[in-house]
């Protein structure tokens, strides 16, 4: 089954940093994957996905098929940044398979 | 547009009580349809999908079940509720294969 793995469960930056959320996959074949996120008290909610090569809030996350990854990355971390961070492969099947995500504390 | 619309948002159960939660969608046909559990430090845990009417696959073995009497109505259920079965429920649809998930508001579960 189609797995990703989200190493960092919490990830800690000053304000003005650069953050990189890390997400490796299992999966074989051409992946589309998405990056979820979950503000307080908000709902979960998609971010991005690889496919559109989009940056959304200023973050961006490339496909390195030779390394597995689907790293999430923004080069000045800003407080509002603070969320839980939610990597997920398209599944076996029907299934979503989400990771385990990563809480980034963005401090002043 | 389409909406999802689950609940309770809260709710609060004794051990050994029955478990009812509901999620319906508007606005779309035949979506995919999935239940999730957040927990802390262990993420987000698919427990069931549906891909139509009367079909649900369950991820985890485990103490909950799942419905889906309607199309657009999905049911997470349980005869008798364990402490272990407090958390954060979450329903989503999603429109095809491989595609965004679009989530509800969630449900905290609290057994006690």
């Amino acid at each position: 089954a189609q797995r990703v793995t989200q190493p960092e469960k919490l990830l800690s930056v000053f304000k003005g940093a650069p953050v990189e959320l890390k997400c490796n996959y299992s999966y074989s074949g051409s992946p589309e994957l998405f990056w979820y996120v979950q503000y307080s008290r908000q709902r979960l909610q998609l971010l991005l996905r690889h496919i559109s090569r989009e940056s959304i809030k200023g973050f961006t996350a490339d496909l390195n098929k030779g390394e597995t990854s689907f790293h999430l990355k923004k080069p000045f971390a800003q407080e509002e940044d603070s969320a839980m961070y939610y990597c997920a492969p398209p599944g076996s099947g029907y299934a979503l398979n989400f990771g385990k995500g990563t809480s980034l504390l963005v401090t002043p | 547009s389409q909406t999802i619309h689950q609940w309770p948002a809260t709710l609060v159960q004794p051990v050994g009580s029955p478990l009812s939660l509901e999620c319906t969608v508007e606005g779309t046909s035949n979506p995919n349809l999935y239940w999730y559990r957040q927990a802390a430090g262990r993420g987000l845990q698919l427990l069931f999908y549906s891909v139509g009417i009367g079909q649900i696959s369950s991820e985890v073995p485990q103490n909950l079940s799942a419905s889906r009497p309607q199309d657009r109505q999905f049911i997470l259920s349980s005869k008798k509720l364990l402490l272990s079965d407090s958390g954060f429920y979450l329903c989503a649809w999603s429109p095809n294969r491989g595609t965004e998930a679009f989530f509800g508001q969630g449900t905290r579960l609290t057994v006690v």
